[in-house]
């Protein structure tokens, strides 16, 4: 039973650049969240999203960030003109229902440079 | 004051030791928290939920205190692949979102 998928692993951009990372849910999980980790800093919160829907955005920087979660296909969050501060490690998870047990991928680990 | 607040070590404990990590949450409308592990930047992984009655999985012990707004993690019989970052993680009032502590660093050396 294959985990939550995350690709790249590793990515680099140069300033100004987009970064487009993905993400593929548990198999049966149809809810996805994305996680922003700062150098020495703690998880944050970034937006979920249902099939084809945003719920909660709450978390998203205002510009240049967005998020989709298609009806197939991976999730997928985009950053448009990437800046040196946005370097960070993107986690997804994913769960069954929400409220449910939230499992993580592996990450993609940004680099701008 | 910060969502979920930890202390962040770290601690170095001989192998054998027993160990103990706490966390406060400012939302006392919380309902849900959990223990997560995290390695060398990796991702996190659950360790256990905490539950009010206080709960115990193998040689791991968490207490939650609501009236304190306070979770505990007790590590018994500490394990040199004990080491890693223990991250206290609560979940919004809306099921949307987890909020994570900054985490607590161990140490296990033999």
């Amino acid at each position: 039973n294959a985990g939550v998928m995350q690709n790249p692993r590793h990515l680099v951009r140069r300033r100004g650049q987009e970064a487009r990372l993905r993400c593929s849910p548990m198999k049966g999980h149809s809810h996805v969240y994305w996680y922003r980790q700062l150098p020495e800093e703690g998880l944050k919160f970034m937006v979920y999203l249902q099939k084809e829907n945003i719920i909660d955005e709450s978390g998203m920087p205002k510009e240049r960030f967005s998020a989709e979660f298609p009806k197939e296909g991976p999730s997928i969050l985009r950053i448009q003109q990437v800046v040196r501060g946005d370097s960070a490690a993107y986690f997804c998870a994913s769960s069954a229902q929400v409220k449910e047990t939230q499992y993580f991928g592996p990450g993609t680990r940004l680099l701008v440079l | 004051r910060k969502e979920v607040e930890q202390d962040p070590g770290p601690f170095n404990v001989p192998e054998g030791a027993t160990v103990a990590f706490n966390c406060t949450y400012s939302n006392s409308a919380s309902q849900s928290f959990f223990w997560y592990r995290q390695d060398c930047r990796k991702e996190p992984k659950l360790l256990m939920s905490v539950y009010s009655s206080g709960n115990e999985d193998g040689r791991f012990t968490a207490q939650l205190n609501r009236a304190s707004q306070y979770i505990s993690l007790l590590i018994r019989d500490s394990k040199l692949s004990d080491s890693a970052t223990y991250l206290c993680v609560v979940l919004n009032q809306a099921g949307t979102a987890l909020i994570f502590g900054k985490g607590t660093t161990l140490s296990v050396s033999s």
